[in-house]
């Protein structure tokens, strides 16, 4: 159980384009996903809270016009990279808190999506 | 402000040699610490999660505890495969509801 996908798993894509991450909760209904981003040698850092039917919170220094999150139904959410550049390159990984055991707070991770911007 | 410091950065043991990882936090208003193991390339796998000072709970080889102020990550007669970064997290009270602050991990190598 608590099984998150992320799709696709690895992304180029010239400088200026938009790319889409997908991340779905396979067993689970989430009514949270969390998006965060992870530098080389580096710890994970939230980027946005992705609450489902309403607008993203991201968090301090994250642009919002820049990366697009929709959360449309309890088991999918999608970040848009819009006009990627390549200091956008970097491993984006989701996580999805469970609708039913969601006060323990626990979050469980998708495999990331390393994305490479030329 | 929210902290979590992980040490040691790497630790290299040999199979079989048992050891800790640490994790200190300073919160206000402790809902959890998790642990979590991230293997090269790949999103971070759970492990465990300890809400109360003096919780331990157990997984194979490992087995995390808690206190006020840090949690340790004990390693029994590790084998290769438990080679991986070790995450521990604490969900903060920043602008992302229950978003979770990591520490930086402590890389662990077993050797055979």
């Amino acid at each position: 159980g608590a099984v998150v996908s992320q799709h696709p798993s690895r992304v180029i894509c010239k400088s200026g384009t938009s790319v889409k991450i997908e991340c779905r909760s396979l067993d689970f209904q989430a009514t949270t996903m969390f998006w965060y981003r992870q530098f080389p040698k580096q710890s994970l850092m939230l980027m946005a809270t992705s609450n489902e039917g309403s607008k993203a919170t991201y968090e301090q220094g994250v642009e919002k016009d820049k990366f697009l999150i929709n959360h449309a139904s309890l088991t999918l959410s999608t970040l848009t990279v819009t006009s990627a550049h390549p200091e956008d390159s970097s491993f984006y990984i989701c996580s999805a808190r469970d609708r039913v055991s969601s006060f323990l707070n626990e979050q469980f991770f998708g495999p990331g999506t390393r994305l490479t911007v030329l | 402000e929210d902290q979590v410091t992980q040490s040691p950065e790497a630790l290299r043991l040999q199979e079989g040699e048992s050891s800790s990882l640490n994790c200190s936090y300073t919160v206000s208003g402790l809902r959890g610490l998790f642990w979590y193991r991230q293997d090269p390339g790949k999103g971070p796998e759970f492990l465990f999660t300890l809400y109360s000072a003096g919780e331990e709970k157990e997984k194979e080889r490992l087995k995390a505890t808690l206190t006020k102020k840090e949690s340790f990550l004990h390693i029994t007669a590790p084998k290769p495969e438990d080679s991986a970064t070790y995450l521990c997290a604490v969900p903060y009270s920043g602008g992302g509801a229950d978003g979770l602050t990591f520490g930086k991990g402590t890389h662990l190598i077993i050797q055979p």
